[in-house]
């Protein structure tokens, strides 16, 4: 069974251009999380999503920060316009239901604002 | 200030040694998740404790959650560098669906 899919798994922009990160989580899976993980720290909730309805994002920052799950699958996270401190790698993760049940990671996308 | 407090955050020691690693808060979890984490990846689970007092073991690991479900701990017996890697905690909040993370302590194990 393929895990979580990711794209890109590395980006480098210049501060003030838009970037997009892409994920397909595990088929059948109802709920997709996206994480900001910064260096040294644990991953940080942004946005969750049950099926295709954004039920908590609250950590997200709104201002720049967009994300949908169309048709309840494959989701998007873009940022516009990036600032330096945006630099962190971006983790998707999906699980069956709700967050307590095991979540699945991809392998995050490394983003660098310069 | 953080929800989880992970300590230590940095820990090296040799092939064959235990460790003991820690997550500590003042608020009471429903349940908490250890995950591991190598470079490159992103986390995978390791275990879900639930009941206070728990105590769960997988292989060399043995994972135990406080009895008032405020704090845990992760012990390791005869580390081996394959068990180099960040280990994070996760807990669920009472009034709050979503797992927060702990910042994790980065292991190495040196062969």
């Amino acid at each position: 069974e393929a895990g979580v899919v990711q794209s890109p798994r590395y980006k480098i922009i210049e501060k003030k251009q838009p970037v997009a990160f892409w994920c397909n989580p595990i088929s059948g899976h109802n709920t997709l999380y996206w994480y900001r993980q910064n260096l040294g720290q644990g991953p940080e909730l942004l946005i969750r999503y049950e099926n295709e309805e954004a039920v908590d994002d609250s950590q997200l920052p709104k201002d720049r920060f967009s994300a949908e799950r169309l048709k309840g699958v494959d989701s998007t996270l873009k940022i516009q316009p990036a600032e330096l401190g945006d630099s962190a790698v971006y983790l998707c993760a999906s699980s069956l239901f709700r967050s307590t049940d095991t979540q699945y990671f991809g392998p995050g996308t490394r983003l660098t604002v310069l | 200030t953080q929800l989880l407090e992970q300590s230590p955050q940095f820990l090296s020691i040799q092939e064959g040694e235990n460790l003991t690693v820690y997550c500590n808060s003042s608020s009471v979890f429903s349940s908490l998740q250890w995950y591991r984490q190598e470079p490159g990846e992103g986390p995978v689970l390791l275990v879900t404790v639930v009941t206070g007092g728990e105590v769960k073991k997988l292989k060399r690991l043995t994972f135990q959650f406080g009895d008032a479900r405020k704090d845990s701990s992760l012990h390791i017996t005869a580390a081996q560098p394959g068990d180099t890697g960040l280990y994070l905690c996760a807990a669920e909040t009472l009034n709050n669906n979503d797992m927060r993370f702990g910042a994790g302590t980065r292991l190495t194990v040196k062969p």
